[in-house]
C-alpha cells in the first residue's frame, strides 16, 4: 500500500544530543512537509520541500534542519539549539505545489513522538 | 495567511449529524478549504475540500457560503469512530496553516 512512514514512533533522547526523524514516502510525491504538534495544540509548520534538493523554512524552524536528497525522502534533524525539543512531530506529502497544488490534499504520516530529557 | 475559527468542542449523539462550522472572515479568492480529523496519536485524515461549491465524499458533506467566509462540514450520520479533532483548514499555495480544530464527542 502506498503511504508515508514514519520512525521511530517514539524517541528517546538526552538533552543536548541531535536526533533525526525519518520519514519515507512512496506515493511518487513532489511536495513533503514536517509539522511538530504540542499538547491541546494544532500543528506548526516547520519546514517544506517542493522538490528535490530545494527545501523552504515554516513558521518555526529555529532549532531544526532538514534534506532532501531523495524524492521520497525527508529527514528532520532536531538539534540541541531547539529549546523545547519534546512534541508530537508529523510528516506530510503532497503530489504538487504551487497554483495546481493548492487542489491536493497532504497525506499524513503517523508521527514520532520525541521526548527529551 | 487567512485564519479560521472553529468552536473548541462538540458533542453530538450516535446517528444523528453532525455539523462542524468554521470561520474564515478572511480567505481569499483562490484558497481552498480543506477539512482534515485527527484521532488521537494519528497522523491527521483528509476528509473534504472544497473552493466555492458545496462537495460532498463517502464520509462528508462541505458547505460553503456564498461569500465563502465561513463552512459547515456535516457527517450524516455520526458513529463513534467519528470521535475526533476536526481542522478547518485553508490552502493557497504550499503552506497548510492549521487551527486548534474542534474536538467532537459522539456519544451513544
Amino acid at each position: 500500500d502506498g503511504g508515508i512512514t514514519q520512525s521511530p514512533k517514539y524517541l528517546f533522547r538526552k538533552e543536548g544530543q541531535n536526533v533525526t526523524l525519518s520519514c519515507e514516502q512512496n506515493l511518487n510525491h513532489d511536495a513533503m512537509y514536517w509539522y511538530r504538534q504540542d499538547p491541546g495544540q494544532g500543528l506548526r509548520l516547520i519546514y517544506y520541500s517542493q522538490i528535490v534538493n530545494d527545501f523552504q523554512k515554516g513558521d518555526i524552524a529555529e532549532g531544526y534542519s532538514v534534506s532532501r536528497e531523495k524524492k521520497e525522502s525527508f529527514p528532520l534533524t532536531v538539534t540541541s539549539a531547539q529549546k523545547n525539543p519534546t512534541a508530537f512531530y508529523l510528516c506530510a506529502s503532497s503530489p504538487g505545489t504551487g497554483t495546481g497544488g493548492r487542489r491536493s490534499p497532504l497525506h499524513f504520516g503517523n508521527g514520532t513522538r520525541l521526548t527529551v530529557t | 495567511d487567512a485564519k479560521t475559527t472553529q468552536p473548541p468542542s462538540m458533542d453530538c449523539a450516535e446517528g444523528r449529524a453532525a455539523n462542524l462550522p468554521c470561520n474564515h472572515s478572511t480567505i481569499s479568492g483562490n484558497e481552498y478549504v480543506y477539512w482534515y480529523r485527527q484521532i488521537h496519536s494519528q497522523g491527521p485524515q483528509y476528509i473534504i475540500h472544497g473552493l466555492k461549491n458545496n462537495e460532498t465524499n463517502e464520509m462528508a458533506s462541505l458547505i460553503i457560503t456564498e461569500d465563502r467566509k465561513s463552512s459547515t462540514l456535516i457527517l450524516p450520520h455520526a458513529t463513534l469512530r467519528d470521535t475526533a479533532v476536526y481542522y478547518c483548514t485553508l490552502r493557497l499555495t504550499d503552506k497548510l496553516i492549521f487551527g486548534t480544530g474542534t474536538r467532537l464527542q459522539v456519544f451513544p
